[in-house]
């Protein structure tokens, strides 16, 4: 079966500095999706990303944080300005069609560490 | 807003007896209502869904029926595997293009 690809699996960086978790989606799929997990909490959406655009933000996607396609197969998340509370898993996924009906696909995601 | 509550774990059980993982949520509308399991070391995979009211979901063994008179998706497997040991997160879809998870309910099948 097709797989979602996150790189790196984890990363540590020191607060205040910038991070890219990087993810290659399933070729033919057109949404894509971050969420994150903080340590014993609920996974909690980020951001859906349709044609381009993003389609949908969740709060907690506040000016600190950017999503990009730059390429037509990557999909990168940036946080600009990392701080101690955004420690967590995160987890990459994509789609064929809207969530509500379809099956996502999530990667194995990234553990990112702030210090 | 849309929400789901999901049984605390760790549970854990011994191969071949019955599991239950309990699930109600909050929504307006009519949410589709998924399943997702996390096998170690991996992403979270789809294991059943249901997008109406008395839909049952199945697969691999497990099933789960949308009740909507007590906004329930409970889990079952009638005889658990050790391969079954994963974190099993219950999920919600509603008409904007997110997925709501619960916290995850971590399981160990002993042998």
């Amino acid at each position: 079966e097709p797989e979602v690809t996150q790189t790196p699996s984890h990363q540590v960086t020191q607060m205040g500095q910038e991070v890219i978790l990087r993810c290659v989606p399933i070729s033919n799929h057109l949404y894509f999706y971050w969420y994150r997990q903080i340590l014993g909490q609920k996974v909690e959406f980020l951001v859906s990303f349709y044609n381009n655009e993003i389609s949908e933000k969740s709060e907690i996607f506040d000016d600190q944080f950017s999503v990009e396609r730059p390429d037509g197969s990557n999909f990168t998340l940036k946080i600009r300005s990392t701080k101690l509370e955004d420690s967590a898993m995160y987890f990459c996924a994509s789609s064929v069609g809207a969530a509500l009906n379809e099956k996502l696909f999530f990667g194995s995601g990234t553990q990112l560490s702030v210090l | 807003g849309n929400s789901v509550t999901q049984m605390e774990g760790p549970v854990t059980l011994s191969e071949e007896a019955f599991l239950t993982i309990n699930c109600t949520y909050t929504a307006t509308g009519y949410p589709s209502l998924f399943w997702y399991v996390q096998y170690p070391g991996e992403g979270l995979q789809l294991l059943l869904k249901a997008t109406k009211a008395d839909d049952k979901g199945s697969n691999k063994g497990f099933e789960a029926t949308y009740r909507k008179e007590t906004t329930s998706f409970h889990l079952e497997k009638g005889s658990v595997q050790v391969s079954d040991s994963a974190v099993y997160f219950c999920a919600l879809g509603g008409r904007d293009d997110k997925i709501i998870f619960g916290k995850g309910t971590r399981l160990h099948i002993l042998p």
